[in-house]
């Protein structure tokens, strides 16, 4: 699995939107990004993935660059609750890895929101 | 709720010790790994069943073993225990294929005194 690259950590005012930079300039053509958060010693709770092209869900976008080399993770209307450890995973999908589909866990980014 | 559900969310057990933490996985899924998380350290990964079948292991000790049931439960085995075995054991299940997430249960917390 491609590595990647996040910042040890980042502050955004609540209300405004949290963007996350994530590298992974190694990517392979058949790699999705993943992002998970873990809210203090709980669960790694998942966000989003892709593949190629733009994500979004209730939870969050996330913005991969064209030649798939980074991407961004936005949360665009950061709330206090959304402090958290925030994790850019990038893993093969299916086919000969089918059933064999570990998430490797950087050190990730530590976003404080602040009031 | 992920849906994933660990037993039991706290455990605190003697050094040399034998324990044996469990996970339900979400209803359909096949594929479950457990993770291991020290205090202040990252998640590591720690082994993947797939439909009973060992599949990958990571940086689990020979202490320490796993299996899936065939109701697709697992179970992970830790002998031995030493307190630097005192961590936060995750699980998470998800239905293999392309492009599928993963949800993680809740934790048991392992205090080895």
């Amino acid at each position: 699995d491609a590595k990647t690259t996040q910042p040890t950590s980042m502050d955004c005012a609540e209300g405004r939107a949290a963007n996350l930079p994530c590298n992974h300039s190694t990517i392979s053509g058949n790699e999705y990004v993943y992002w998970y958060r873990q809210i203090h010693s709980q669960g790694p709770q998942y966000i989003i993935h892709g593949l190629k092209n733009n994500e979004t869900n209730e939870m969050a976008s996330l913005i991969i660059t064209e030649d798939r080399k980074s991407s961004t993770l936005i949360l665009p209307h950061a709330t206090l609750r959304d402090t958290a450890v925030y994790y850019c995973i990038v893993r093969v999908g299916a086919g000969a890895n089918f059933g064999n589909e570990k998430l490797t866990f950087g050190t990730g980014t530590r976003l404080t929101i602040i009031p | 709720d992920s849906g994933v559900t660990q037993t039991p969310k706290h455990l605190i057990t003697a050094t040399g010790q034998r324990v044996t933490l469990r996970c339900s996985p979400r209803s359909g899924d096949l594929s479950v790994y457990w993770y291991q998380q020290s205090l202040d350290q990252g998640l590591q990964f720690l082994i993947q069943y797939y439909n009973g079948e060992e599949r990958a292991k990571g940086n689990i000790l020979e202490r320490f073993s796993a299996q899936q049931f065939p109701d697709l439960h697992s179970e992970l085995n830790l002998s031995s225990l030493e307190l630097g075995d005192s961590a936060l054991y995750f699980c998470a299940s998800s239905v293999a294929g392309v492009g599928t997430e993963a949800f993680f249960g809740q934790g048991t917390r392992l205090t080895v005194v």
